[in-house]
Formats: structure tokens, sequence, C-alpha cells
């Protein structure tokens, strides 16, 4: 079974516009973390967060967490062209797994 | 660096054939996985190794064998191949840490007939 779930499964917005989803997992994690994935490509690791930590910042990506609720979002801000992709959180626990959601699409309309 | 790479990128089999998808890395990591993607869902962990010569089950290891003889190396056996088996293939790995993000391939497309 997957430990997080993103929400919604896709997004469409246009050039400029702010994109959020959001994911929710069941169990205590150490830290979360989101990974892009381009169509035909592997992810790519964009933020991580620690379960101590509200918020953090990297670049136009803004991700918080709130473990009370077990749900973390990821903001892009002024959503480019290039942001067409999907978009997965990863929750880890005790030891080295990584255990996925199953990802939102996210399509940014020129 | 190349990172991590995965060799081949398309690969189509019959129903019990057998083949070995492979998957290095030159980064030193200690840590490395396999995941399976279907379409339309995340990445499902099938096995993962820790250092050379250990190796664990994932989530869905069944249909699947692995070993880990050098840190380079990574390779995924599939015995007798299944059309449930038809899937996006990524490797990946990491430092070991609980804070280190995951590397991951370009992935291999597999289809069972």
């Amino acid at each position: 079974s997957q430990q997080g779930e993103e929400d919604p499964q896709a997004l469409s917005i246009q050039e400029g516009e702010n994109a959020t989803m959001n994911c929710s997992y069941k169990t205590s994690i150490n830290n979360l973390q989101w990974y892009r994935q381009n169509s035909g490509r592997g992810l790519v690791h964009l933020i991580l967060i620690r379960s101590n930590e509200r918020e953090k910042h990297s670049g136009r990506l803004r991700v918080t967490l709130d473990t009370s609720k077990k749900s973390s979002s990821l903001l892009i801000t002024a959503s480019r062209a290039a942001d067409t992709a999907s978009y997965f959180c990863a929750t880890r626990a005790a030891g080295n797994k990584l255990t996925f959601g199953g990802g939102t699409r996210v399509l940014v309309k020129p | 660096n190349a990172g991590v790479t995965q060799t081949p990128k398309f690969q189509v089999l019959k129903t019990g054939q057998s083949m070995t998808l492979q998957c290095a890395q030159d980064m030193n990591h200690e840590y490395m996985s396999w995941y399976r993607q279907d379409p339309g869902m995340g990445l499902r962990l099938i096995h993962y190794s820790v250092g050379a010569g250990i190796t664990d089950q994932g989530e869905v290891p069944n249909g699947y064998n692995v070993s880990r003889s050098t840190t380079e190396d990574f390779p995924l056996r599939l015995l007798s191949a299944a059309p449930s088996q038809t899937s996006v293939y990524f490797c990946a790995s990491s430092t070991p840490g609980t804070y280190n993000e995951q590397f991951f391939g370009p992935g291999t497309r597999l289809t069972v007939l």
C-alpha cells in the first residue's frame, strides 16, 4: 500500500499562475521529500522537509508540513511551461526506504 | 560523473523468458534500490541493498531476484517473466542516511507479451 497520496491527481494551469498540490500520509515519518518526473524520464529530487520543520523554500518552490494532519503541500509559484511534469511526494520513516505516492500530473499551458 | 545508468532502455519479452536489468552508479553510494512504476501510479519498491553483499525485499519482491556483489552494480533479474511485470523499472542510489535524496536512473521500459 502507498504511504503518500497526492491530490489532485491532475492539474492544468496557465503560465504565470501558481500550482498547489497536496500529499497525505498514514504513519509517522522522519522526513518528506518531493520529486519531479518529466515525461519518459527518471525522478529528480526537488526538496526535503524534516518532521520538525513546518515550511521550507527553494527558489519558486514552497513546501509545508503539518505532522498533526499528516499532510504536506507543494506550491510552485509563477509557473512556467518547463514545470509541466508529474510531482511525487515520498515519505521516509525509519531506515533508508522511501515510500512514494501516486503523483500529481501538472500541465502548464503557455 | 554518469550518475545512475540503466540498460536496456526498452525490452520486449515473451512470457516465461528471463532477463537481467542492469543498474550501475559511479557515485560510490552504498544504498541502491529498484522500483517499478505502473501507469498512473507512484513507484513501488521491489528490492533494495544497503551495501555490497546485503539485499532485502521491498513492497513487491515476488518474481524478482537481486544481488549486490560490488558497490557500483545492482542488477535485477526476472526469472520467468509474466505480463503482470510489464512496467517501467527505475534504479536509484543514495548515500546512507535518513536525510539523503535518492538519485534515479532514466528507467527501463519492459513489455511482457
